[in-house]
């Protein structure tokens, strides 16, 4: 079974500052990967995935995330936050192949200091 | 194109009642998944319905049940409501198959008295 691990519960990060969400994964066979964002007192809404090619997938907020097949990592980075980028962000993995689930890290929340 | 409905999205109840949800995926979007979410365990998976069948089970007791409409609207379910309950409730739908990218519906905020 494929599992995730956000490996910082909480980022704070001072405005215009460079911020890295870091997310590893185990599994067996290929996987799809995505990030999530949930913005406070709201559902998740899909920042970005990696489905295949590029293993660089960009997001049009500015974020972007880099598929590492040999560290089984997805992290995401962002080269300059905003205020509005506080919230809390979700790993998650699914095979690529079977009808299994989406399954998510357990989030890491980043705070955006002014 | 109209995202991922979820009504209502608060209710309280108390221990022992029963509760349904609501929600209403993509339109042309035929699954639809729902999970969990609260502060301890995160985002945990509780069924994923396709063509009115359930397709996929998470690990969650038998008093937590579904269903899914001809029109893919689908409804959850919680009978004999305990504390634990006390969550958020999100729907997610994708066209066809889970591999696909699932868009999150709002949530429904449970809290059990």
């Amino acid at each position: 079974a494929q599992s995730v691990t956000q490996l910082d519960s909480q980022v704070p990060v001072f405005e215009e500052a460079p911020v890295e969400l870091r997310c590893n994964y185990s599994s067996s066979v290929s996987v799809y990967l995505f990030w999530y964002v949930q913005y406070p007192n709201q559902g998740l809404q899909l920042l970005l995935k990696y489905l295949s090619g590029s293993t660089l997938v960009e997001s049009i907020n500015g974020f972007e995330a880099e598929f590492n097949k040999s560290q089984t990592s997805f992290h995401l980075r962002k080269p300059s936050v905003h205020i509005s980028d506080t919230a809390e962000y979700f790993c998650a993995v699914i095979h690529r192949w079977g009808n299994t689930p989406l399954v998510f890290g357990k989030g890491t929340r980043l705070s955006v200091i002014a | 194109k109209a995202g991922v409905t979820q009504t209502p999205r608060y209710l309280i109840k108390t221990r022992g009642q029963q509760v349904t949800l609501s929600c209403s995926p993509i339109s042309g979007h035929r699954s639809v998944s729902w999970y969990q979410q609260t502060p301890g365990q995160g985002l945990q998976f509780l069924f994923e319905y396709f063509s009115e069948t359930q397709r996929n089970k998470g690990n969650f007791p038998g008093r937590f049940s579904g269903r899914q409409f001809s029109n893919s609207r689908s409804e959850m379910n919680v009978s004999t409501l305990e504390l634990g309950d006390s969550a958020l409730y999100l729907c997610a739908s994708s066209q066809a198959v889970l591999q696909e990218t699932q868009y999150f519906g709002p949530g429904t905020r449970l809290l059990v008295l």
